[in-house]
């Protein structure tokens, strides 16, 4: 069975910082990854994945991930936040390789909050 | 546009009755998905369907229902089984699994308060 740990419930941080929300999986297959955000009482927008290929995903509204095998990690990141960033992260994986059609394993989410 | 519509946005029911969850997708997508959201428990699987009148139980399927008549629709009933029913639902969709992609698309979300 596939798991997903998110090592943060909440991080808090400054305007214009750097920021990077952290994700962990365990699974005994090849999985794809994901990142999806929430705005309050909003549902979920896909951020970015990684299916193959480089580790280093580029997705929307500045934020990039690195897919670490080794580690079985995949780290979010943002060079430079905004106020607007404040939200809900949450990281998920599934099996590609598996019998259960496209089913996605969340961890427990980031909350993201940009102070000025 | 194309995408999926979640109605109604907030639903209020007294305990004791049952209540439908409506979910609409024009995607074209074949699977649709229904995630139970609680504070600082991230989403958890209800119920999923890979294709018209055909669905599987997901993780937490115990006093839910749902049927799949339709491709572009994927209703979701809390029964009055359901023993903590108060929560946000938000269904999902995803296209063809040949396309090597599991991505899912999510609607906007209900948010059920039963008092």
């Amino acid at each position: 069975a596939q798991s997903v740990t998110q090592l943060d419930s909440q991080v808090p941080v400054f305007e214009e910082a750097p920021v990077e929300l952290r994700c962990n999986y365990s699974s005994s297959v090849s999985v794809y990854l994901f990142w999806y955000v929430q705005y309050p009482n909003q549902g979920l927008q896909l951020l970015l994945k990684y299916l193959s290929g480089s580790t280093l995903v580029k997705g929307i509204n500045g934020f990039e991930a690195e897919f670490n095998k080794s580690q079985t990690s995949f780290h979010l990141r943002k060079p430079s936040v905004h106020i607007s960033d404040t939200a809900e992260y949450f990281c998920a994986v599934s099996d590609p390789g598996g019998t259960s059609y496209g089913k996605l394993t969340f961890g427990q989410g980031t909350i993201l909050t940009v102070h000025p | 546009d194309g995408g999926i519509t979640q109605s109604p946005k907030y639903l209020f029911r007294k305990e004791g009755q049952n209540v439908t969850l409506s979910c609409e997708q024009n995607l074209n997508h074949d699977a649709m998905y229904w995630y139970r959201q609680d504070p600082g428990q991230g989403l958890r699987l209800i119920y999923y369907s890979q294709i018209v009148n055909d669905f599987q139980k997901g993780d937490i399927a115990e006093g839910y229902s749902v049927s799949r008549e339709k491709k572009e629709s994927f209703p979701l009933t809390v029964t009055s089984a359901q023993k903590n029913p108060t929560a946000f639902y938000l269904c999902a969709s995803s296209p063809p699994r040949l396309r090597g992609t599991d991505t899912q698309y999510f609607g906007p979300g209900t948010r059920l308060t039963v008092l």
